[in-house]
């Protein structure tokens, strides 16, 4: 348990389907991140939060769509997914973006496949 | 962005140091040099961080070059558990950076 937790672990979706990805974090911290890490290839960032507002979006498609309601919680709604978004996702958080001091603990991701 | 240079992999022997090195000849003065790690089937965990003395942990230790140009993250004593993918990131002290993830060194742990 990393102070980070994001459910469901493991997630099988049709390409028809809306689904959401929930993180949770306890740690006081004020920004959090999406990542997705596709078979054999780096992280890559795609959505950062710092109080709330994203602050940041790498051009992720549209049918990705994050929510952050508070500093605790973080969504990512997906909708229309493609076979190849298949990925683990990950959340991440840390003090503050613009802290280049802090780390950031991540969660476990959601194993996402899309049939 | 400076960047950072590691192998793609590397082996060491159960019970034994593991060196694994970082080159980042384009360090700037306010750049920390952070390791991660993420073992198979979990994200990444920060491992330690350092500027300009060596530092250590219950982790690891990390023996920075007194050019900056190259760290060196050091296992005292390799476990099974340790084999992963090791990242070495720079950050900037104070400016917007978020951690982009390179390819890593994956490290192979031979019983």
């Amino acid at each position: 348990e990393t102070g980070v937790t994001q459910t469901p672990r493991h997630l099988v979706m049709g390409m028809t389907n809306k689904k959401s990805l929930k993180c949770e974090q306890h740690l006081g911290h004020n920004a959090m991140y999406w990542y997705k890490q596709s078979a054999k290839k780096p992280l890559e960032l795609m959505f950062v939060y710092n109080f709330k507002e994203q602050t940041e979006n790498n051009s992720v498609p549209s049918r990705f769509s994050p929510e952050c309601p508070n500093s605790s919680h973080l969504f990512l709604h997906l909708h229309t997914l493609q076979p190849e978004d298949s990925a683990l996702y990950l959340c991440a958080s840390s003090q503050g973006s613009g802290q280049g001091i802090y780390g950031y603990t991540f969660g476990s991701g959601t194993r996402l496949t899309v049939v | 962005d400076a960047k950072t240079t590691q192998p793609n992999s590397m082996e060491s022997n159960e019970e034994e140091p593991v060196h694994l090195p970082c080159n980042h000849s384009t360090i700037s003065g306010t750049d920390y040099i952070h390791w991660y790690r993420q073992l198979p089937s979990q994200g990444p965990e920060y491992v330690i961080h350092g500027l300009t003395s060596n530092v250590n942990n219950r982790m690891a230790s990390l023996a920075i070059a007194e050019d900056r140009k190259s760290s060196t993250l050091i296992l005292h004593r390799a476990t099974l558990r340790d084999a992963a993918v090791y990242y070495c990131i720079l950050r900037d002290l104070g400016r917007d950076d978020k951690i982009i993830f390179g390819k890593g060194t994956r490290l192979h742990i031979l019983p």
